[in-house]
């Protein structure tokens, strides 16, 4: 167990609708990252917040939107979906705003996106 | 712009045999290596990882094999077992920055 926690686990949704992600860091963590892995696909950087700031952004449409709490839990909302948006999507979290000296990151088991 | 480039895709080795799995990057400025494992329905998790300042680092079955003029390394998997079957990526970073991975290697080690 990691430690992140990731809601929900499954959610099919039809096209052109809205969902939105949750991500609950590490206790401590600052940092909350998502990933997007699409089959058979590496995992793609989307975007990075640090202790509620963004902090990097990656290969994130203009649908996908993220922000980071005062609580530090994370929101992936993602909109107007495609088929091709259909993916697992990680949260992974670390302490510092960057890699620490063993630049780890410290994922969750994802949430399984289907949209029909 | 895919910077760090994992082979082979796919990987299939009878127990006790050793995979290898070769990734190459293309910027220079990547100073940490990092292979994660994950096991299907789990989120990827740090499995060994390298600076350039050293060309090898073993941890139990596990090696990274570093080629800096190259821009290549390795993870070697010696005596693989059916319980090493899982999706290997390696990763690249700068300091600070996001760790970019490869595309992934599906490993199958058959009994």
């Amino acid at each position: 167990d990691s430690g992140v926690t990731q809601t929900p686990k499954h959610l099919i949704t039809a096209t052109g609708q809205r969902v939105t992600l949750r991500c609950s860091p590490r206790s401590g963590d600052l940092s909350v990252y998502w990933y997007q892995q699409s089959l058979d696909q590496g995992l793609q950087f989307l975007i990075q917040y640090y202790n509620g700031e963004e902090r990097a952004k990656g290969n994130i449409l203009e649908r996908f939107s993220a922000q980071q709490f005062p609580d530090l839990h994370s929101e992936l909302n993602l909109s107007s979906l495609e088929l091709g948006d259909s993916a697992l999507y990680f949260c992974a979290s670390s302490l510092l705003g960057g890699l620490t000296a063993t630049g780890e990151l410290f994922f969750g088991e994802g949430s399984r996106l289907t949209v029909l | 712009q895919q910077q760090v480039k994992q082979s082979p895709q796919s990987l299939i080795v009878q127990k006790g045999g050793i995979s290898i799995i070769n990734c190459a990057y293309e910027n220079t400025a990547f100073d940490y290596f990092p292979w994660y494992q994950q096991f299907p329905g789990k989120g990827p998790a740090l499995l060994i990882a390298i600076r350039p300042d050293v060309s090898e680092k073993k941890e139990g079955r596990f090696t990274i094999s570093f080629n800096k003029s190259a821009k290549q390394f390795s993870l070697h998997i010696m005596d693989s077992q059916p319980g090493d079957s899982a999706t290997y990526f390696c990763a690249a970073a700068n300091a600070g920055n996001m760790l970019t991975f490869g595309g992934g290697t599906r490993l199958m080690v058959k009994p």
